[in-house]
């Protein structure tokens, strides 16, 4: 089945720096990565997906990449601020099947 | 995107007893719904897959007979935790899939077994 690794499991930046979560996974079959945020004692929030067919999109301050080469899939959130605290979620999906990574918890320093 | 509720946010229930909580699509009809249970700093386990009108299908591990799940509708999915025990205390977060396979998620049921 599928893997999905998240990295790094702790990420702390300045306000205003950009941040960068990436995740890698293992089945090629894999054509849908999405990005969830989840703020204390909520539900995961989806933020930004992308699909196989597609390198790169952006949304205002997040973006997300996809290399399917490498099998990596990358979330970067520029000009940090403090509500982008939350622990982020990769997840990796073939047709309904869905693969979580093991979460980022990021902090925003003000 | 789908909005999803959940009901209730939170809940205490005593040792024995049994507990249900319900998750909603509100704006989309949905055939699959999932749930997942979360332990504190940990990720999502996903519990079993909700499929309207048949029977769930469970993940490895996770007992069938102590999480009952119900699709009755396309809008309504519900886990009842029988036989509560303080070990079943977590965080359930239940999710639906929306159009192009994308996954939209409840607030979460806080569960307490005291």
């Amino acid at each position: 089945g599928e893997n999905v690794e998240q990295h790094p499991s702790t990420l702390s930046v300045q306000e205003g720096d950009s941040a960068v979560i990436k995740c890698t996974y293992s089945d090629s079959a894999s054509n849908y990565f999405p990005w969830y945020k989840q703020e204390l004692g909520k539900g995961p929030q989806l933020i930004i997906d992308i699909r196989s067919n597609v390198g790169e999109k952006k949304d205002q301050r997040i973006a997300v990449t996809l290399n399917k080469t490498a099998k990596h899939f990358s979330l970067h959130i520029t000009e940090t601020q403090p509500e982008d605290s939350a622990v982020y979620f990769c997840a990796a999906s073939y047709g309904n099947q869905f693969y979580f990574g093991t979460g980022t918890s990021l902090t925003v320093i003000p | 995107g789908a909005v999803v509720s959940q009901h209730p946010s939170r809940v205490i229930c005593k040792s024995g007893t049994s507990v249900k909580i319900e998750c909603r699509s509100l704006d989309f009809q949905a055939t699959t719904m999932f749930w997942y249970r979360q332990f504190p700093k940990q990720s999502l386990m996903l519990m079993a897959t909700s499929n309207e009108g048949s029977k769930a299908t469970y993940e490895q591990g996770v007992e069938k007979d102590k999480f009952l799940i119900n699709h009755a509708s396309l809008t309504l999915s519900t886990l009842t935790v029988t036989s509560a025990h303080p070990e079943d205390s977590s965080f359930y977060i239940c999710s639906v899939e929306g159009e192009g396979n994308t996954i939209y998620f409840g607030e979460g049921s806080w569960l307490t077994v005291v």
